[in-house]
Order: structure tokens, then sequence, then C-alpha cells
């Protein structure tokens, strides 16, 4: 089984719709973030949490919103889809100290029409 | 402001050869540095990091090297083989978890 996991890995929506992307991991990692690919950009930083209680915003949170359940849960939520927030998007993990290395999940292809 | 850059978003390299990929980044804050590399509909993937007391970074036939005063890492791949083939990504910290990433070269090995 896969140590980080995202569902759902594709959706569309129409604009002005809610939606949430759900991300889960097996690793034990109390460090979690959400990064959003776009085509020549490389990988931006929306969100980031150090633990259940810590929530920060990243370089591009406008439009965004977190929850961090648990250790093991992080969603993230458009509250009202725009077009250019077509993206794929991705969930990731690292320890809680001594490394920078974060483990990302498969991704979510969201396309907003 | 791009502070990690990845100017060539392509290379083509022969089976055998040497790839080369490069970064730049403008923080001279950043003293961690990574490589992830990224298959068609995957996450990306750990593959090699350089903390910024050394110069070079030897993992099988992946090597980081590090230039400070130049501010620019390189990933070297010897030999290069057809599953090398992928988008590679630098990225940088400073003091923190918080990766800022480059826009990704894309790696093609043709046989």
């Amino acid at each position: 089984d896969a140590d980080v996991t995202q569902t759902p890995r594709n959706r569309i929506t129409k604009t002005g719709k809610r939606i949430m992307l759900e991300c889960s991991q097996t690793k034990g990692h109390d460090r979690m973030y959400w990064y959003r690919q776009d085509p020549g950009l490389g990988l931006r930083l929306i969100y980031y949490s150090f633990d259940v209680k810590d929530i920060n915003k990243g370089e591009i949170s406008d439009g965004y919103s977190v929850s961090r359940q648990a250790q093991a849960k992080f969603s993230l939520s458009l509250e009202s889809a725009i077009p250019n927030q077509t993206a794929l998007y991705f969930c990731a993990t690292s320890a809680s100290r001594g490394t920078d290395t974060q483990y990302f999940g498969p991704g979510t292809r969201l396309t907003v029409l | 402001d791009q502070q990690v850059k990845q100017n060539s978003p392509s290379l083509s390299v022969q089976e055998g050869r040497i790839s080369i990929l490069n970064c730049d980044y403008t923080n001279s804050m950043f003293d961690y540095f990574l490589w992830y590399k990224k298959y068609p509909a995957e996450g990306p993937t750990f593959l090699i990091s350089i903390s910024s007391i050394k110069d070079k970074n030897e993992d099988g036939r992946f090597t980081v090297f590090l230039n400070k005063s130049a501010k620019h890492l390189s990933l070297h791949i010897v030999p290069s083989q057809p599953g090398d083939s992928a988008v590679y990504f630098c990225a940088a910290s400073a003091h923190t978890d918080k990766l800022i990433f480059g826009t990704g070269t894309r790696l093609q090995v043709f046989p």
C-alpha cells in the first residue's frame, strides 16, 4: 500500500463549486504539505502543517483553505473554484526533525470549467 | 521572483552517456538542496540531496555538485538509462522544511 494517498485522483468541477481534496499518510510523519504544479511553474507551496495544531500559509494560499483532522490526514478545500485553479495538486509529508526530504502522494488532477 | 531556476526545460541524451541537469538559485540563505524525479501520473520522488557544507554527494549513478560561490548545483547521471527519462526538479530550503522548487527539466534518454 502507498504511504501517501490522495483522493480523488481526478476531478472535474464547475466554477463556483466547493471542492475538497484529501490526503492520508501512513508514514507517521508530523509534517504535511499541499502543493500545486502548473506547466512551466514547477511546484508551489499552498499550505503546510507541522502538527495537528499548526497550520501555515505557503506562497499561494489565496482561494484555498486546509484542515488537519489528525496526524495522518490533511485536506485542501477550494471554497469557490475558479478556472485558474486547474492544476495538478500534490500532498507531501516529512519527518518531524532532522530531514527536509518530503514524500509525495500520486497527485490529484483538478479541472475547473 | 523565482528563487530556484532550471533554465533548460528539456534535455535529450543517448543511453550510456552522461546527463547533466543544472539548477541556479538566488537566495544565499539556502543550506540544503535536493533533487526529485517525477514520472507521469506519479508524485515526485526523492533522488539525492546535498548540504551546503559539502560540494559533492554521490549515490550510485547519481552525483550532485554544489558551487556555492556561483549559486549553482548540477545533477550528473552516469551512465544514463532509458528508465531515467522523467522530469527532474531541484529544490532548496533555508533552515526550515519549506522547499522551494525549480520549474523542472524533462530528461529523455534514447537508445
